[in-house]
């Protein structure tokens, strides 16, 4: 079954750094979230993303974060200067499509240690 | 987005069925119920979904009562290694919103 997958699997970064987060969604899916879980806590959602633009975003996802899906095969997380609080696990997600009257479940990756040091 | 709440812990011992009840009081007309089972250091992993009634899978089966206010996931006979979290969603994804919101999720320990 194809599958989502991240790299790196783990990133430590300085304090300040940019860091980017990549991201393979399953090859015909169009819809494409990003996620972040600080260790122990629960899964909150960062932004949305379809046919090259941002669909939601959190209050998260704040003018530090992008997104972008540069080559029609990679889905990047950017974090511009990255601060001790953004270290969680990071994962990717992606959707088919939108089905009338339906609902597409997500697949997930493995996600991206990031360690803010 | 319909909030859930779930109970925070169960535990289980291995070969009994377990029974996982979510609250979504809000629910809209629209809005499916997903539930995902998370293992540590790794993503949600879809189980199933409903919109009404009975739903099963190779995996679980889930019941949604008529005014769909809740649902119960269910879990034949669990061994050790369904020891995850389990989360349950509520949402449409046609509305335009994909602004998925994970609640705390039920965290399951099957003892042997």
């Amino acid at each position: 079954e194809p599958e989502v997958t991240q790299t790196p699997s783990h990133q430590v970064t300085q304090m300040g750094q940019e860091v980017i987060l990549r991201c393979v969604p399953i090859s015909n899916h169009l819809y494409f979230y990003w996620y972040r879980q600080i260790l122990g806590q629960k899964v909150e959602f960062l932004v949305s993303f379809y046919n090259n633009e941002i669909s939601e975003k959190s209050e998260i996802f704040d003018d530090q974060f992008s997104v972008e899906r540069p080559d029609g095969s990679n889905f990047t997380l950017k974090i511009r200067s990255t601060k001790l609080e953004d270290s969680a696990m990071y994962f990717c997600a992606s959707v088919r499509d939108r089905e009338i009257g339906g609902n597409q479940p997500q697949h997930f990756g493995d996600g991206t240690r990031l360690s803010i040091l | 987005l319909a909030k859930t709440t779930q109970p925070i812990s169960m535990d289980s011992y291995e070969g009994q069925e377990v029974n996982i009840t979510c609250s979504h009081n809000n629910i809209a007309t629209n809005d499916y119920i997903t539930w995902y089972q998370q293992f540590p250091s790794q993503g949600p992993r879809f189980i199933i979904q409903g919109y009404k009634t009975k739903v099963t899978n190779e995996v679980a089966s889930l019941f949604i009562p008529a005014d769909r206010k809740s649902s119960t996931l269910s879990l034949p006979r669990v061994s050790l290694s369904d020891t995850a979290v389990y989360y349950c969603l509520v949402g449409d994804a046609n509305t335009g919103g994909f602004k998925t919101i994970f609640g705390a999720g039920t965290r399951l320990f099957v003892k042997a």
